[in-house]
Order: structure tokens, then sequence, then C-alpha cells
């Protein structure tokens, strides 16, 4: 089926550096999610990209839409340590029904203090 | 508002019993809704999804089924677990595009 690549699968950062990671795919999708999952919980929303070269903000985190809309980017600025968790990117594939999403494997991200 | 339940948080069930996972959402009328499992470490896997009650389509072939007896309900079950479906496992609703996602329950067969 239709992959989602996320990159990267894990990092290890200082508190107070900027964090970037990324999906990219060869399909196209109408609408890119992210998410953020803390150990033992459900993903929790954090950014929802409607329109290709969309860039949206939500305090510390940006995100935005790929002008091919193959791909996506989450951008965290000056890491605390509650950001630390798996970050996923989701994606609604064009043309699908019943918003099926697909997701990426996660970036799991670590900070040092 | 809308909100997402679901149940047992943990559970540890022998190989061959039963499994009845379920999920209710408050707030918001005829979701789509959807059951997802997350192996340790690893991406979200669609197990099910259903745009209606008593309408169910499965994405990959398993031990497990899905009904929606009700509009807001969503039952994830088995009649007998095998070693392979543990892991964790997540109720899911969506509104437009946006899934929003319920807090997990990590099944353990042993």
């Amino acid at each position: 089926g239709q992959q989602l690549n996320q990159s990267p699968q894990s990092m290890f950062i200082q508190e107070g550096e900027d964090v970037s990671m990324n999906c990219t795919s060869s399909s196209i999708f109408n609408t890119w999610l992210w998410y953020k999952q803390d150990p033992g919980e459900g993903p929790v929303l954090l950014i929802a990209l409607y329109k290709a070269g969309e860039l949206t903000s939500n305090g510390r985190l940006t995100a935005q839409f790929g002008i091919t809309r193959k791909d996506s980017f989450l951008n965290i600025s000056a890491s605390i340590p509650s950001d630390v968790g798996i970050y996923f990117c989701a994606g609604q594939l064009s043309g699908q029904g019943a918003q099926k999403l697909v997701f990426g494997q996660g970036t799991r991200l670590t900070i040092n203090p | 508002s809308q909100t997402i339940h679901q149940w047992p948080a943990t559970l540890v069930q022998p190989v061959g019993s039963p499994l009845s996972l379920e999920c209710t959402v408050e707030g918001t009328s005829n979701p789509n809704l959807y059951w997802y499992r997350q192996a340790a470490g690893r991406g979200l896997q669609l197990l099910f999804y259903s745009v209606g009650i008593g309408q169910i389509s499965s994405e990959v072939p398993q031990n497990l089924s899905a009904s929606r007896p009700q509009d807001r309900q969503f039952i994830l079950s088995s009649k007998k677990l095998l070693l392979s479906d543990s892991g964790f496992y997540l109720c899911a609703w969506t509104h437009h595009t946006e899934a929003f996602f319920g807090q997990g329950t990590r099944l353990t067969v042993v």
C-alpha cells in the first residue's frame, strides 16, 4: 500500500536546539497532519495542513505542506523537555474515501537537559 | 465538545481467549470510526474503519473483527487471541480530514 517515508527515525538533541523532521511520499496527498504521542497514550494532533504551500505555526511548532503535495516538514524551535515523544506525520491520499489516513513510522525525539 | 473513550487501558489475556475492546464517541453524530494497531516503537496500522452503523471495512487480513452496533460505538473483537495480536490498539474518529484518538489499550497476549 501507500507509504510515507518519515525521517529521521530518531533524534537526540540538547535542550534549546531546533528540530526538523519531514515526510515524503510518491503519492499526492490532500491533507497533511502532524501528531505527537507520549508513552502509553494516543497521538495528539499538533498541526493540520490543507493546501499545497501552506505554512502553519502552533507556538514553537511550524509545519509546511509541500508544493508538490508529496511532502511535509515539521520544525520545533527552542526545544524543551516536554517536547520528548514520538512525532508522526499522516496524510489523506488524493481520491481516497472514508478519510483514510496513512501514517509515517514516526520520529522519536529525545532531549538531553 | 467531542470526546472519545476507549477501554480498558490495559489487558492481559491468554492465547486462545476472546477479546472485546470498546470505543465510544460523544458530542458528534455519524462519525467515521477507526481501529489502529501500533507495534512497539512503530507506526500506526489501520485495521478497520466504519462510515456508519453496521458498515465495516477491513484493511488487512487478520484474526480480528470489528462491529458498529450504534452510531457512536465501535467494538474490536477476536474469538481466539494469538500471541501476535499483542500491541497497542487505538480507536479514532475523524472530523473532516483530522483524526482524533482515544487513549489506547495495551493488549498483552500470554
